[in-house]
This record gives structure tokens, sequence and C-alpha cells, in this order.
């Protein structure tokens, strides 16, 4: 399977600012998602980042909290905007490598004081 | 939107024992059933998928069964092991494939 990698894989941020999460993988992929892990919890599905267009969202994400990029079809970047404790999560990318099939990469712990 | 259930939230079996892990979900659109596997600190890992045309799959000590009329699916993992030990999730993926609806996990512990 495609090798999927993420930067940072944690970090400790004050509340007011700002993150932005690399995920870049080893081929092309037409699907990339960002999902969102708080602790001790299952994975949401924070959007679909469309290549050459915008974010598709699901419902309790928009764009101002959490933009998303995606230039191209190996990299995409997830920014938590205005942060606040409550944005401590795992953040999660995964691609889509054939039908349905998801993989996941390895994950940006974020704390947030 | 499909509602994804999983039961139980905690397993503990005995190292050389079966585990089974049951989810039911809502939307009878659903179409494919992936199952990952999370160890502590580490990504989720798809262990085993079925899709809606095939009721069980086997790979070496886990399969997975899937009954479209009751709408349920199952984990089955045989001579369990010690790095058994995980938080499974399982989901499902209806006619937007794109989005995944998870189930809340469950924590298996295999005690040697």
């Amino acid at each position: 399977s495609a090798v999927i990698s993420q930067k940072p894989s944690r970090d400790i941020c004050q509340r007011g600012t700002s993150l932005t999460i690399q995920c870049q993988v080893d081929s092309q992929v037409t699907m990339m998602f960002w999902y969102r892990q708080q602790p001790g919890q299952s994975l949401t599905l924070i959007a679909t980042a469309n290549q050459g267009s915008e974010a598709t969202y699901e419902s309790g994400f928009v764009i101002d909290k959490f933009p998303i990029s995606r230039p191209n079809l190996t990299f995409s970047t997830l920014t938590v905007s205005n942060m606040s404790p409550e944005d401590s999560s795992i953040y999660l990318c995964s691609v889509e490598e054939s039908v349905y099939e998801q993989y996941f990469g390895p994950g940006t712990r974020l704390t947030v004081t | 939107g499909e509602n994804v259930e999983q039961h139980p939230s905690t397993l503990s079996v005995q190292e050389g024992d079966s585990a089974v892990i049951k989810c039911t979900y809502s939307d009878s659109a659903s179409n494919y059933f992936p199952w990952y596997k999370q160890e502590l600190g580490k990504r989720p890992q798809l262990i085993i998928d079925i899709r809606s045309n095939v009721g069980e799959k086997k790979d070496q000590r886990i399969a997975v069964t899937l009954n479209k009329t009751a709408k349920h699916f199952s984990l089955h993992i045989t001579e369990t092991q010690p790095e058994d030990s995980a938080v499974y999730f399982c989901a499902a993926v209806g006619y937007n494939f794109n989005k995944f609806y998870f189930g809340s996990g469950t924590k298996l512990n295999v005690k040697p």
C-alpha cells in the first residue's frame, strides 16, 4: 500500500493560534480525507480534500475553522484555526487506494493549552 | 445518515480463545464494511473487509460475516494472541462511497 506521512507528528499549541498539518503520499491518489479522533473516541470525518477544488466538509465542520488545501494528487494540508482546548485531538489523513479501501497516515497529536 | 453501533465496548479473553465483535448498521444501501485495528499510539490499520455481495470472508485467524437482511456484520478472531490486543473499529460505507461511518470501537484485551 501507499506510504503516507504526516507532519508534525505532535505539537503543543496555545489557544488562539493556528496549526497546519501536512499529509504526503508517495503515489498519486484521487481521494484524500481528513479525520479527527478525540481521546479514547472513534474516528470522525472532517472533510474530503478535492484536488483542484474546494474541500467537501461534513456536518459540524466549517472551512473557516478547518481550511484544507489539495494542490496535487500526493499532498494535502489541514489547518486548525483559532484553536481552543476542545481542538485537542489526533488528526489523521487517509487515502483511498482502490474502490472503498482507505489507509490512514500516522496521525498528528495536537494538544491545545 | 448511516448509524453504526458496535458491541461490546470492551472484551477480555484468554489467549487461545475466540473473540467476536458485532456491528449493526441502519442504511440498507451500505455495501462495504471494513474493520480496522488500532494499537495504542498507532494509526488504524485495515485488517479485513467485506462487500455486500459476499456473506463471509476469511484471512488466516480473522473472519468477517455479513447478514444484509438483518443489517449486521461481525469480526471473528480465533486462537487469539496477546498481539491481538488493540481497539477494533467497524465501519459502513454506503452510496456515498467517500463517507465512512465508524462504530464506537471495541477494546480487546488478550490475557496471556
